[in-house]
């Protein structure tokens, strides 16, 4: 079974500051995490991925996402946050074998001019 | 086109009508997704295709009928809906079944508002 928390369901940040979205994962089978953002009135679209190899991956729009096993995390940080970086953003889980995957509850970022 | 097109965009129905939304996607993938999106709750997955072929219904009641007549198109049928309905509803795409790829392409969502 796998499942995903992301811890706070609002995050705001002023514009220029760093931005910090946290996810938690729980999984029985090596993860495949990721990143997907909602912009308002649109669907969702994928930000970053880690399936395997390097544990620090890149994004769209300056996004990256740290693969920790350790902890079971996989926050996503961006140094300068822009006004247009507002939206909602969803950390999701898989892995091998997993045929759907499993959405967090969802985190709206607000940036603060 | 290109990507994944839902329509109605919005849509208002009484509890006795009878609408369908429609996806479509122009990107030869095999693998198809309706969910669910209401306000404060997490993203919930209705039903997957794969080839044509219903691979899960998790649960969904059946005034939501779905129906694949092929791998670029996918239909939510709505009957007798109540007003907990109302919500955001996503079609989606993939190129194979999402668990291992995680890729899902998504449709700008039918919007849809029971009375």
């Amino acid at each position: 079974a796998q499942s995903v928390t992301q811890l706070g369901s609002h995050v705001s940040v002023s514009e220029g500051a760093l931005v910090l979205l946290r996810c938690n994962y729980s999984s029985s089978v090596p993860p495949y995490l990721f990143w997907y953002v909602q912009y308002p009135n649109q669907g969702l679209q994928l930000l970053l991925k880690y399936t395997t190899g390097a544990t620090l991956v890149k994004g769209i729009n300056g996004f990256e996402a740290e693969f920790k096993k350790s902890e079971t995390s996989f926050h996503l940080t961006k140094p300068s946050a822009h006004m247009s970086d507002a939206a909602e953003y969803f950390c999701a889980v898989s892995g091998q074998g997993a045929q759907k995957l499993v959405f967090g509850q969802g985190t709206r970022l607000t940036i603060n001019p | 086109e290109t990507g994944v097109t839902q329509t109605p965009r919005h849509l208002v129905m009484g509890m006795t009508n009878k609408k369908s939304l429609k996806c479509e996607q122009h990107l030869g993938h095999n693998a198809m997704y309706w969910y669910k999106q209401s306000a404060k709750k997490p993203l919930e997955l209705m039903f997957v295709y794969n080839f044509k072929e219903q691979t899960e219904n998790n649960s969904v009641p059946s005034r939501f009928s779905p129906e694949c007549p092929n791998s670029s198109h996918l239909f939510l049928h709505l009957h007798t809906l109540q007003p907990e309905d109302s919500a955001l509803y996503l079609c989606a795409s993939s190129h194979q079944l999402a668990g291992d790829t995680g890729e899902l392409f998504f449709g700008e969502g039918s919007r849809l508002t029971v009375l």
